[in-house]
């Protein structure tokens, strides 16, 4: 119950394309829901978050789509960009426990020029 | 502003010796969280670390213990060490009650154990 499903394992995309990544969680005590960003050699970084609350959020040419009744939530980069290749993870996570993060499998994506 | 930092970068181990992985949080935060992410994995939780005490711990065996400083950095022991415990580990600092369980991560260090 404490997992979170990730897929695909990996996408490639067209420079300019939309890449869509999705997740699914089945503990519904979770409440904070993180996009994390990971280039090889470095940590993870925190690109985005949502909570339940909201169905989506968007920042720049990120946007988190949430469906709670579905308990799946999704990240889409538009226009997407050769510098976007990274491996990217959702994460979830309960507010009022210490925040311990749960991650999914991770996506491998390249963005071919 | 200073991120969160690790030290080291890499170290190579031995099957049984004991290992030391030190973590900066970022400042002004306060909560060091532990994660250890095997090739290819997301990172699984470890520990965390609060006012000095494990808050929380996840599923891994004693022979992973930690520590904080009154200065809010950590430090992260692993004993007799296998060579499953090869990984990167991540640390991630947050503040308590602050921007909800938001955590920054450090550039990890890569443990390899021979």
């Amino acid at each position: 119950q404490q997992q979170v499903k990730q897929s695909p394992q990996s996408l490639i995309v067209q420079k300019g394309g939309i890449s869509i990544i999705n997740c699914a969680y089945e503990n519904t005590a979770f409440d904070y829901f993180p996009w994390y960003q990971q280039f090889p050699g470095k940590g993870p970084a925190l690109l985005i978050a949502i909570r339940p609350d909201v169905s989506e959020k968007k920042e720049g040419r990120f946007t988190i789509s949430f469906n709670k009744s579905a308990k799946q939530f999704s990240l889409h980069i538009m226009d997407s960009q050769p510098g976007d290749s990274a491996t990217y993870f959702c994460a979830a996570s309960i507010e009022s426990n210490t925040g311990k993060l749960i991650f999914g499998q991770g996506t491998t994506l390249q963005v071919k020029p | 502003d200073a991120g969160v930092t690790q030290s080291p970068t890499h170290l190579i181990k031995t099957r049984g010796q004991q290992v030391t992985l030190r973590c900066s949080p970022k400042s002004g935060h306060d909560t060091v969280s532990w994660y250890q992410q095997a090739l290819g994995q997301g990172p699984q939780f470890i520990f965390q670390y609060y006012e000095e005490e494990e808050r929380q711990r996840g599923n891994f065996p004693d022979r992973f213990s930690g520590h904080q400083f009154p200065n809010y950095s950590s430090e992260l022991n692993v004993n007799a060490l296998l060579l499953g415990d090869s990984a990167l580990y991540l640390c991630a600092s947050s503040l308590a009650g602050g921007a909800p369980y938001e955590q920054y991560f450090g550039p990890g260090t890569r443990l390899t154990v021979t």
